[in-house]
C-alpha cells in the first residue's frame, strides 16, 4: 500500500484565491483526519469523518474552511477565500474503526497564501 | 479541559548520551497514548502505542512507557539519525480523535 497520499505538497497562492488539497486514504480504512501544523500551536485537529460522515468540526476555525468525503477512499479541503493565516502544512491521516489503533498520517501540504 | 504537555521543547545531545523525553496528561480517559516521529518535511510517523499503566514497549533505541499521568519516552545511546521531532498524543474516551502535544524537537550530535 502506498500510504495516505496528499497533493500538491506545495501551494502558494494569493490572499483571496480558492485553495483545495486533496487526501486519498490507506484502502481499507474506514476514519479520516485533517490536521493543521503551525510553529505556534503545533497539531491540530480539524475535522474528521467516519464512513464518509463529518464526526466533530469543531476545529475548522471558520466557515471559509470546508471539507468533504465525496467517496469512502478520498476527501478534500477547501479554504474560500484564503488568507495569510491559513499558511500552514495540512495533513490528513487514516485509521481503520472501530479498532482504537494509531492514525497513519500522509506527507502534508505545505500552504503559502500571500 | 484535556491538555497534553510535552517536556523539554528542544533537547541536544550527545551521540550515545541517553536521555528521557516527557508527555503528561490531563483527560477525562485515556482510550490509548500514542508516540510519533515526524522528521523535517515529512508526516509523523507512528512508533508506539501505549494503553494502559505500566506498559512498555521498545524499539531499537526507543522504549516508551506508561503510568496514569504520563509517559517517557526513553532513548538509550542514541545515533544521530534519531534527530528528529517526537510527537506524543492521546485517544479520549468516546472520541476517534488524536490530541497532540507540541513536540520535543531532538538533536543528536556525533
Amino acid at each position: 500500500d502506498a500510504g495516505v497520499i496528499q497533493s500538491p505538497r506545495h501551494e502558494v497562492t494569493e490572499m483571496g484565491q480558492e485553495v483545495t488539497l486533496r487526501c486519498k486514504l490507506i484502502s481499507g480504512h474506514n476514519s479520516l483526519f485533517w490536521y493543521r501544523q503551525t510553529m505556534m500551536r503545533g497539531l491540530e485537529l480539524l475535522i474528521y469523518f467516519n464512513n464518509n460522515v463529518p464526526i466533530d468540526d469543531s476545529g475548522m476555525p471558520e466557515d471559509r474552511f470546508s471539507a468533504k468525503m465525496p467517496n469512502a477512499s478520498f476527501s478534500t479541503l477547501k479554504i474560500q477565500p484564503s488568507e495569510p493565516r491559513d499558511s500552514a502544512v495540512y495533513f490528513c491521516a487514516s485509521s481503520p474503526i472501530p479498532q482504537n489503533t494509531e492514525a497513519f498520517f500522509g506527507q502534508g501540504t505545505r500552504l503559502t497564501v500571500v | 479541559e484535556d491538555q497534553v504537555t510535552q517536556s523539554p521543547e528542544a533537547l541536544r545531545l550527545q551521540e550515545g548520551e541517553s536521555s528521557s523525553l516527557n508527555c503528561s496528561y490531563t483527560v477525562s480517559g485515556l482510550r490509548g497514548l500514542f508516540w510519533y516521529r515526524q522528521d523535517p518535511g515529512k508526516g509523523p510517523e507512528f512508533l508506539f502505542t501505549l494503553y494502559s499503566a505500566g506498559e512498555e514497549k521498545e524499539k531499537e533505541r526507543l522504549k516508551a512507557t506508561l503510568t496514569k499521568k504520563e509517559s517517557f519516552l526513553h532513548i538509550t545511546a542514541p545515533k544521530p539519525e534519531d534527530s528528529a521531532t517526537y510527537l506524543c498524543a492521546v485517544r479520549i474516551l468516546g472520541f476517534q480523535k488524536l490530541v497532540f502535544g507540541t513536540g520535543t524537537r531532538l538533536l543528536v550530535s556525533p
